[in-house]
């Protein structure tokens, strides 16, 4: 079935940790994006690339880092550098990096710290 | 508005009852508007995107419509169904801002058997 694959469901970090959280498609989707929600507030936008080896910071980009290798795959590190990483991570993709196209969403990470 | 708004920020209603909610947003710059429903445990599934003012669409019992020039859309259910149970997503995107969604908080939508 084509869609988006996230894992791991559950993630729990340690101080000082970096984690990955992965993120794979099969939609042949250019564009990919990572969400992060909290509670009482809306999503917001940590990275997206529109293209292979390409991606622009997002509304809340600092403690994160991504890579696109592949066209299907976009994971997102949580550095250290991140105070506050408890969060639900949501991964999404698009047929063209702007304009009206429709995202599909994979079905989310729950990080927490431990 | 500076925002997108969504309201109300959650509902109740019975099995069979019609609903409406409201996403409200700057009139200024937009370019388009986006719907989602997110059901517990799944992921966000596009429901619309919406581009021109007085745009209407519609998906089996679910409609919305698109007032640019005000800056509001609402989303209809007609008969609510107990799978209707979801939150409910608004987004926009604005010219000039590397086109980037713009997400609300999202209306909690409850139907009760």
């Amino acid at each position: 079935d084509g869609g988006i694959t996230q894992s791991p469901k559950y993630l729990f970090r340690k101080e000082g940790q970096n984690v990955t959280l992965s993120c794979e498609q099969n939609l042949n989707h250019d564009a990919m994006y990572w969400y992060r929600q909290d509670p009482g507030q809306g999503l917001r936008l940590i990275y997206y690339s529109q293209i292979v080896n390409d991606f622009q910071k997002g509304d809340i980009a600092e403690g994160y880092s991504v890579s696109r290798e592949k066209k299907e795959s976009f994971p997102l590190t949580v550095t250290s550098a991140q105070k506050n990483p408890t969060a639900f991570y949501l991964c999404a993709s698009s047929a063209i990096g702007s304009t009206n196209e429709k995202l599909f969403f994979g079905s989310g990470t729950q990080l927490s710290v431990l | 508005i500076l925002n997108v708004e969504q309201s109300p920020q959650s509902l109740h209603v019975q099995e069979g009852d019609s609903t409406n909610f409201t996403c409200s947003f700057p009139s200024s710059n937009f370019y388009a508007l986006h719907w989602y429903r997110w059901e517990t445990a799944k992921s966000p599934e596009a429901l619309f995107v919406m581009t021109l003012n007085g745009d209407e669409k519609k998906k089996g019992r679910i409609s919305a419509t698109l007032n640019t020039k005000e800056g509001y859309s609402y989303l209809y259910i007609k008969g609510s169904q107990p799978e209707d149970s979801a939150t409910y997503l608004c987004a926009i995107i604005r010219t000039g801002n590397n086109r980037k969604l713009i997400w609300g908080l999202g209306t909690s939508l409850a139907v009760n058997p």
